[in-house]
């Protein structure tokens, strides 16, 4: 069964440059969410999309956007990095955002700001 | 955490045994869901409980769920080192996104 892809899997940037990251959710699944994992910590919610449209913001600093394409796909920008943006990124998708759904979470992406 | 906590935050046990996992939450909630992480790696889904279910069954694990007590449990039977883990509650917020909020999660090790 297909999963969500994210891209890259490992990204090493230094202090104040920016960073891209891909997310590619589960074919038909229309509601994307992004969380960032520091070390040792538990995943904490950034932000959402359903259907293109931003749904929901966490604790997303003002030097991330985000946004979802018209195939679904999203990005997370993340500029000025800091030494403390250095986490796991992950993205999940599930269908429909209301109701009873498994949020499907991809491999991550490990950010490293040297 | 904007969450709760989880219950203990590491666990040993020998393999066969049964290992206990509890969490408690803050808000209101669509559904509860627990996932595993290995090592610093990708979440993986186990099991979801709907908000008005109280157990749910799954191969080895067995969640409950009590709304009045804003808690859950994993049981995972006759453990196996392979299930050498961390495991997180995630609550799915009611209105909005659902988005999921973890708690700090139990550091599981069975022993061989």
């Amino acid at each position: 069964a297909a999963g969500v892809i994210q891209s890259p899997r490992h990204l090493i940037k230094e202090k104040r440059e920016t960073a891209t990251l891909k997310c590619y959710p589960i074919p038909r699944h229309d509601t994307v969410y992004w969380y960032q994992q520091g070390p040792g910590q538990d995943p904490q919610f950034l932000i959402s999309f359903y259907e293109k449209m931003q749904s929901d913001k966490g604790s997303i600093p003002d030097r991330f956007s985000a946004q979802q394409f018209s195939d679904y796909h999203s990005e997370l920008n993340m500029s000025s990095l800091e030494l403390g943006d250095s986490a796991l990124y992950f993205c999940a998708s599930s269908p429909t955002g209301t109701g009873y759904y498994e949020q499907y979470f991809g491999p991550g992406t490990r950010l490293t700001v040297t | 955490s904007q969450q709760g906590e989880e219950d203990p935050q590491a666990l040993s046990i020998q393999e066969g045994e049964n290992a206990t996992m509890n969490c408690s939450y803050k808000t209101s909630i669509n559904n509860l869901q627990w996932y595993r992480q290995n090592s610093g790696r990708g979440l993986v889904h186990l099991i979801l409980i709907r908000s008005n279910e109280r157990e749910k069954h799954s191969g080895r694990l067995r969640v409950t769920l009590d709304t009045s007590k804003k808690s859950s449990s994993l049981l995972i039977t006759a453990s196996r080192a392979a299930d050498t883990a961390s495991y997180f509650c995630a609550a799915a917020t009611q209105g909005g996104s659902e988005k999921l909020v973890f708690g700090k999660g139990t550091k599981l090790t069975v022993n061989p």
